[in-house]
């Protein structure tokens, strides 16, 4: 069966530290992998979607960046982080030709 | 482009009523539409979900239904119990297997 990882499942760091947001996949193959931010209280807004190594899309201009350096790991990254980056992160994966997507536990980031 | 629109944003009913989220979407388009729950804490879970071929899915305690020409679906849970407790979310996919989605909808249920 197949499961999903966030790492680390909290994290508090001061404003304009950088950040790395870890997401892997198991027991599957070619995933597509997104990055969803939840703010408190509020919907799921999608950051990131990658259909393969290499390939990133971006929903929202902002100054989060995401990587896929390997078919099932999903990271992301900030520089320098503000004060509005604060949310819940939440990663997601499915099938290529499936409409279903299965989410990690997710990473509480607070920013301070 | 999509647009996913949720009601209500809290619902409060007594355990053992039943409880109804409505969503509506605008792109004739979509022919997919999940309802996920989400614990506090926790990441959504897919609970149900419905594609536009189907006008009504069960399962258990849960059910939703789609009617294509007005665009809105509705989750519906019978027989409520504390456990149903948490936040839903619907959404619905127009284009590339991504899923746009709904506010969410706070449930409560009141012993």
């Amino acid at each position: 069966s197949q499961t999903i990882h966030q790492w680390p499942a909290t994290l508090v760091q001061p404003v304009g530290s950088p950040l790395s947001l870890e997401c892997t996949v198991e027991g599957t193959s070619n995933p597509n992998l997104y990055w969803y931010r939840q703010a408190a209280g509020r919907g799921l807004q999608l950051l990131f979607y990658s259909v393969g190594i290499g390939q990133i899309s971006s929903e929202v201009p902002q100054n989060l960046s995401a990587s896929r350096p390997q078919d099932r790991q999903f990271i992301l990254s900030s520089k320098k982080l503000l004060l509005s980056d604060s949310g819940f992160y939440l990663c997601a994966w499915n099938e290529g030709l499936s409409y279903e997507q299965y989410f990690g536990p997710g990473t509480r980031l607070t920013v301070t | 482009g999509e647009n996913v629109e949720q009601h209500p944003s809290t619902l409060s009913v007594q355990e053992g009523d039943s409880a109804v989220i409505k969503c509506t979407y605008s792109d004739s388009a979509s022919n997919y539409f999940p309802w996920y729950k989400q614990e506090l804490g926790k990441g959504p879970q897919l609970i149900i979900d419905i594609r536009s071929n189907v006008g009504e899915k069960k399962d258990q305690r849960i059910a939703v239904t789609l009617n294509k020409t007005a665009k809105h679906f509705s989750l519906h849970i019978t027989e409520t119990q504390p456990e149903d407790s948490a936040v839903y979310f619907c959404a619905a996919t127009p284009r590339n297997y991504q899923l746009i989605w709904g506010a969410g909808t706070k449930l409560i249920i009141k012993p």
